[in-house]
């Protein structure tokens, strides 16, 4: 166990619902992260924050909505998502960011299906 | 431009069959180079972190080198349940990340 959780596992969504994923870290992490990892193609970073404040968007559409309450928790809000948006969505954390070398831990991940 | 390119694709090999996989890369300024396993339907689990040109790490049947140009993830006497997907990424300065497509390795009894 990474000591790194996301809920819920799975997610099966409609283009006009709206839904958050959740992620919290048991680390005592200042950073995290936000991919999407879709088949054949490597992970995308979509949003990264550092002690609370978000510091990278990786130009991801407004569909996608990052919450960071403090530190162990972050959540993705997600609305009128398109079928291409089905994927792995993975949350990372890891103890700060630019610092040294950023190792990140990643949680099990929320398969998303879009219909 | 920033890339991180892994070799094979795929990697069918038998059981006790050692072999290496390559992790290649042209980033500004690397700060670290890293390791992960994925098996299917769950997140990368961690494996190793390496820092600087010459720098090797072992865990069980695993070890990891790093160049200035590339990793190897060297495999010795692969058992079955090491099969996975192996993920390399870098970090680079500005604290950008790169993650290369992976191979996936399936080693057979």
């Amino acid at each position: 166990e990474t000591g790194v959780t996301q809920t819920p596992r799975h997610l099966v969504m409609g283009m006009t619902n709206k839904k958050s994923l959740k992620c919290e870290q048991h680390l005592g992490h200042n950073a995290m992260y936000w991919y999407k990892q879709s088949a054949k193609k490597p992970l995308e970073l979509m949003f990264v924050y550092s002690l609370e404040e978000r510091v990278e968007n990786n130009s991801v559409p407004s569909r996608f909505s990052p919450e960071c309450p403090n530190s162990s928790h972050l959540f993705l809000h997600l609305h009128t998502l398109q079928p291409e948006d089905s994927a792995l969505y993975l949350c990372a954390s890891s103890q700060d960011l630019g610092v040294s070398t950023d190792t990140q831990y990643f949680g099990p991940g929320t398969r998303l299906t879009v219909l | 431009e920033d890339q991180v390119t892994q070799s094979p694709e795929a990697l069918r090999l038998q059981e006790g069959e050692s072999s290496s996989l390559n992790c290649s890369y042209t980033v500004s300024g690397l700060r670290g180079l890293f390791w992960y396993r994925q098996d299917p339907g769950k997140g990368p689990e961690f494996l190793f972190t390496l820092y600087s040109a010459g720098e090797e790490k072992e865990k069980e049947r695993l070890k990891a080198t790093l160049t200035k140009k590339e990793s190897f993830l060297h495999i010795t006497a692969p058992k079955p349940e090491d099969s996975a997907t192996y993920l390399c990424a870098v970090q680079a300065a500005g604290n950008q990340f790169y993650f290369g497509t992976g191979t996936s390795l399936t080693v057979i009894p």
